[in-house]
């Protein structure tokens, strides 16, 4: 149980073009979701976290008119990089919660299996 | 001061010995501790989880929590080849669910 899936699980993209990238919970229904990005050798970091039905929160530093995140029912959300640029060229990993934020001390978090964006 | 710490490593054991990975965390506040191990090119999974002081024990890891020094670590028993990973502590924030990763340890186990 517990599993996500991303799609795609790679993407090529050019300059300029604008990227969607689906995180599913197929087996649970998610209250919260999370965007990361994780650069080569370097470790996981918070983007953003959403929450179903309502806006998603981001971190700092994070530009959300760039990155847009919709989640609009309880097994799916959607990233959206847009105008995209080499610099997004990251590993972008989705992970989903059934609990909501606060509930419970061991909140896990199952996370999909990544999506490798590259941007030409 | 980073928020949560790990020697980058890369820590390297002999086939067959205990591995110990150290974690300390900023955030006195913060209530769950996990260690997720991630393979290259591999999305993180998790491997355990510990909430409460002291030892917590699966198979062949024990996660070790001190809040009071703000210590979490995990110990891998009996390595094997296959453990070789990156593996990386994360730390849920305080009456959230947000997690904060440390950069991760490099662990190679030498057969």
């Amino acid at each position: 149980g517990a599993v996500v899936s991303q799609h795609p699980s790679w993407v090529i993209c050019k300059s300029g073009t604008s990227v969607k990238i689906e995180c599913r919970s197929l087996d649970f229904q998610a209250t919260t979701m999370f965007w990361y990005r994780q650069f080569p050798k370097q470790s996981l970091m918070l983007m953003a976290t959403s929450n179903e039905g309502s806006k998603a929160t981001y971190e700092q530093g994070v530009e959300k008119d760039k990155f847009l995140i919709n989640h609009a029912s309880l097994t799916l959300s959607t990233l959206t990089v847009t105008s995209a640029h080499p610099e997004d060229s990251s590993f972008y990993i989705c992970s989903a919660s059934p609990f909501a934020p606060g509930l419970a001390a061991n909140n896990e978090q199952f996370f999909g299996p990544g999506t490798r964006l590259t941007v030409l | 001061q980073k928020e949560v710490e790990q020697n980058s490593g890369p820590l390297s054991v002999p086939e067959g010995a205990i591995a110990s990975l150290n974690c300390t965390y900023s955030d006195r506040g913060s209530q769950s501790f996990f260690w997720y191990r991630q393979y290259s090119g591999k999305s993180p999974e998790l491997i355990m989880f510990i909430y409460s002081n002291g030892d917590k024990e699966d198979g062949r890891f024990t996660a070790q929590l001190n809040k009071a020094s703000q210590y979490v670590s995990l110990l891998i028993r009996d390595s094997q080849p296959s453990d070789s990973a990156t593996y990386l502590c994360a730390v849920a924030r305080n009456y959230g669910q947000n997690f904060v990763f440390g950069p991760g340890t490099r662990l190679s186990v030498l057969p």
